[in-house]
């Protein structure tokens, strides 16, 4: 069974307007951690926001936020007002082993592409 | 604070010829260093991770071997290349302290002819 599930290959959005972009996940592990990376064409994997498993609330950050259900083990990520430079890979990734987890392994998903048009 | 390099940032190789990535971590201490590989159209597959000197985890069987001589250094060798070998190869690390945020060099693109 994936890990992770990004359901949708790509998406397009209007500078300015919001976007959620979909992950689903998939553990038995209690404790873990969700991430979301950004991927531009230059090919190098950005971090941009964090959400642990018993953090009680939404993580955000800066235009990031992170739209976490935990009992639909969803985590998706929202940009606000987007930005032509947003246009880019998105990558859902989840760490199972919670924190200071040495193995450090994370699976990713499939990826999203973000189009952001004026 | 944190910086990671890898190169060489893209590589064209014969197959059958060796092959020597590189990966250097300035401004911390004992990192957690990871080898990961990405195909087109998927995520990205770990191959290796580090939690120290001469501490090397291998998550798949395959052509490739890792090395790390050094404390912030971390080296992906191959004696002999094979054509699926080709592609996208991410270093990364891990503060182990925090443990949680990993972060990712520029890439390497590998390109065996």
């Amino acid at each position: 069974a994936q890990k992770i599930t990004q359901t949708q290959p790509g998406m397009f959005v209007q500078e300015k307007e919001a976007v959620t972009l979909d992950c689903t996940y998939d553990t038995s592990d209690p404790s873990y951690g969700l991430f979301w990376y950004k991927q531009p064409s230059s090919g190098e994997m950005i971090f941009l926001i964090y959400q642990g498993s018993y953090d009680q609330q939404n993580a955000t950050e800066g235009r990031y936020s992170l739209n976490f259900q935990k009992a639909r083990k969803s985590a998706n990520l929202v940009i606000s007002a987007s930005q032509l430079g947003d246009s880019a890979m998105y990558f859902c990734a989840m760490r199972e082993g919670g924190r200071g987890s040495t193995l450090g392994r994370l699976y990713f998903g499939r990826g999203t592409q973000l189009t952001v048009w004026p | 604070s944190q910086t990671i390099h890898q190169w060489p940032a893209t590589l064209v190789q014969p197959v059958g010829s060796p092959l020597s990535l590189e990966c250097t971590v300035e401004g911390t201490s004992n990192p957690n260093l990871y080898w990961y590989r990405q195909a087109a159209g998927r995520g990205l597959q770990l191959l290796f991770y580090s939690v120290g000197i001469g501490q090397i985890s291998s998550e798949v069987p395959q052509n490739l071997s890792a090395s790390r001589p050094q404390d912030r250094q971390f080296i992906l060798s191959s004696k002999k290349l094979l054509l699926s070998d080709s592609g996208f190869y991410l270093c990364a690390w891990a503060d182990r302290t925090i443990g949680n945020t990993i972060y990712f060099g520029e890439g390497s693109w590998l390109t065996v002819v």
